[in-house]
């Protein structure tokens, strides 16, 4: 099956600070989507980007399909942007399952 | 809309004991999903559907059972709780089958003793 690996699996920065998740990926994909869990728990979908570049606030993702990553970008850190992040994908054809990586555990500190 | 919501939030079960988790959606969503997320585990799929009556197997579905009577609910059957289903439970759904933005419910802490 499809490999999704991400990187790096925990990351400490300061309030203020910018930085980059990546996702790698095995094969090709139909949909590529990046979520958020909260401290408490709550998984929030922020990109479904199975190509293509988005930008919402201080988020931003891009995703090269043929080279088979993502990248999500958090500029300007805030305290409320801990917790983990998680990609997940559906490898190309007749595939309904999202596949998750481990996830990037991010603790940002005031 | 609601979203996807999930009940109970909280149950504590004795072995052997046998209980349904509830997820319903009001997005008119074709997929639904059952997933459980475990330490260090990430988040595994136990059970999936891609409409009202048909579902199918994830990674994980032994000792689960789900039914999908209806486009809005998705319960899912623990049959005899045992303490290895011990976890936290999220129910899912998307509107396109492959493609499109998944949503979760807040999910059921399920403590298994």
């Amino acid at each position: 099956g499809i490999q999704v690996e991400q990187s790096p699996p925990d990351l400490i920065l300061q309030e203020g600070a910018n930085s980059t998740l990546r996702c790698n990926f095995s094969d090709s994909v139909n949909n590529l989507q990046w979520f958020h869990q909260n401290p408490w728990g709550q998984l929030i979908n922020l990109f479904y980007i199975p190509s293509g570049t988005k930008q919402n606030g201080r988020l931003s993702a891009t995703t090269v399909a043929t080279e088979r990553y993502s990248l999500l970008y958090i500029s300007s850190s805030q305290t409320t942007d801990s917790g983990v992040y998680f990609c997940a994908v559906v490898r190309a054809g007749n595939n309904r399952k999202l596949i998750w990586g481990l996830g990037t555990s991010l603790a940002v500190n005031p | 809309n609601a979203g996807v919501t999930q009940t109970p939030k909280f149950q504590v079960l004795k072995t052997g004991q046998s209980m349904t988790l509830q997820c319903a959606q009001d997005m008119n969503h074709e997929y639904m999903s059952w997933y459980r997320q475990d330490p260090g585990m990430g988040l595994r799929l136990i059970h999936y559907s891609v409409g009202a009556g048909i579902t199918d197997q994830g990674e994980v579905p032994n000792g689960y059972n789900v039914s999908r009577s209806t486009t809005e609910d998705f319960p899912l059957r623990l049959l005899s709780a045992a303490p290895s289903q011990t976890s936290v439970y999220f129910c899912a759904s998307r509107a396109g089958v492959i493609t499109d933005t998944q949503y979760f419910g807040p999910g059921t802490r399920l403590t298994v003793l």
